[in-house]
């Protein structure tokens, strides 16, 4: 089972690029959430979806965008690469909301820097 | 705003020993609470869910306690292995039940 899986797994950007990260799950899982975890703090949402074609904003959306045109993809955006988007990136997926009884399934992340 | 806190930061054990991780968090009023692992340069994985109706859950050497009115779970584990080293994040879901709400982690360490 592949689960929830994320590319790539390193990237290093400059300031101001653009770029895509990657968020495929194989489990037909209707809820689909990007997170971010900075050093010695707990993961914050950026972005969620509930099923194709429908997002809402986290705690933390400035800087990026979503788009969810599937149930297996949920792809994240970042416009204009800031060093203060220099993280760690995991997407998660789970059959119910996050208030059922169904854990979140997590991949292995992206870590990205940007200088 | 529901805020979660893990105490201790890090913890440091002989193998064999049994440890306990605590999590408190602020609005008792939770759907459910859950304990995930997390290893170096890898994502999470969950380890227990439990419903806010429960008191608490097992699996294998793993038991997670809740107590909602205190605020308050637990995730006792039995007989230590250097196979436990990771860090160990406790979430909640957040009113709306739409995002986790995450402590900071407990990073234990097992050493043989």
């Amino acid at each position: 089972n592949a689960g929830v899986t994320q590319t790539p797994k390193f990237r290093i950007l400059k300031i101001g690029q653009s770029m895509t990260l990657q968020c495929a799950q194989d489990m037909n899982h209707n809820y689909m959430y990007w997170y971010r975890q900075d050093p010695g703090m707990g993961l914050k949402l950026i972005y969620y979806s509930v099923g194709a074609g429908i997002t809402d904003k986290g705690e933390v959306p400035n800087g990026y965008n979503v788009s969810r045109s599937t149930t297996e993809d949920f792809p994240l955006r970042l416009e204009l690469a800031a060093p203060s988007q220099t993280s760690v990136y995991f997407c998660a997926s789970s059959p119910s909301r996050t208030g059922g009884n169904q854990p979140q399934h997590f991949g292995d992340g992206t870590r990205l820097s940007i200088l | 705003k529901q805020e979660v806190t893990q105490i201790p930061a890090a913890l440091s054990v002989p193998e064999g020993e049994n440890l306990v991780l605590n999590c408190s968090f602020t609005d008792s009023a939770i759907y459910n609470l859950q304990w995930f692992r997390q290893d170096p340069g890898k994502g999470l994985t969950s380890l227990l869910l439990i419903q806010s109706s429960q008191r608490e859950q097992t699996s294998g050497r793993l038991n997670a306690s809740l107590d909602k009115s205190s605020g308050r779970s637990t995730l006792y584990i039995a007989a230590s292995q250097p196979g436990d080293s990771a860090t160990y994040l406790c979430a909640v879901p957040d009113q709306a039940g739409t995002a986790l709400i995450f402590g900071k982690g407990t990073t234990l360490s097992v050493s043989s």
